[in-house]
């Protein structure tokens, strides 16, 4: 039963470097999300993927992109990371978009 | 907008302490309610749910009823266990973009022996 997996589950990256954060889940869930998680501010949705070829803006979509590579998979990419983003990140799938989401474990970025 | 706002933590209680994490929301029309917790590095999990007004969500000996007139979602617990211990999340969704889940800030629960 792995459910949602993240990889990786650490990674420290310098200020303009590029990173993609992967995501696949193998539960046929139809809808998947990106949120970052910061102290004080519980968790902020950054990308949203409602159907295998769509995605749309959450919350704080500023200095990333993602793409739905088919319907398991959904990455999360940094261009140049900024300090800014030192942040948790979690990957989540529900079956539709009115279901409960399942989350992975997180990916703990640290940019320097 | 809609919104979630929990009690700051962290709460901290002795084992088979009676346990309440007060939630209430800001949203139009009938948003469905929802409390996820989140172990120790792990991601959240969900815990309860409540899809419309009156409705009590129930798991793992956690409740928490849907009021619309008060516009909460607290949620309680009568003998907490030091496996409690952990981050509890209310959040919810949208009625009008159900794609998106609104979060409170998230309150920490200590238990100690």
């Amino acid at each position: 039963n792995a459910g949602v997996t993240q990889t990786p589950k650490f990674q420290v990256l310098k200020t303009g470097q590029s990173m993609t954060l992967q995501c696949a889940q193998d539960m046929n869930h139809n809808s998947m999300y990106w949120y970052r998680q910061d102290p004080g501010m519980g968790l902020r949705l950054i990308y949203y993927s409602a159907s295998e070829g769509t995605t749309d803006k959450g919350e704080v979509p500023n200095g990333y992109n993602v793409s739905r590579l088919n319907k398991r998979e959904f990455s999360l990419r940094l261009e140049s990371a900024a300090p800014s983003q030192t942040s948790v990140y979690f990957c989540a799938s529900s079956r539709t978009s009115n279901q409960p989401q399942h989350f992975g474990d997180g990916t703990r970025l640290s940019i320097l | 907008g809609n919104s979630v706002t929990q009690m700051e933590g962290p709460v901290t209680l002795s084992e088979e302490a009676f346990l309440t994490i007060n939630c209430t929301y800001t949203a139009t029309g009938y948003p469905s309610l929802f409390w996820y917790v989140q172990y120790p590095g792990e991601g959240l999990q969900l815990l309860l749910k409540a899809t419309k007004a009156d409705d009590k969500g129930s798991n793992k000996g956690f409740e928490a009823t849907y009021r619309k007139e008060t516009t909460s979602f607290h949620l309680e617990k009568g003998s907490v266990q030091v496996s409690d211990s952990a981050v509890y999340f209310c959040a919810l969704s949208d009625q009008r973009n159900t794609d998106k889940l609104i979060f409170g800030t998230g309150t920490r629960l200590q238990v100690f022996p």
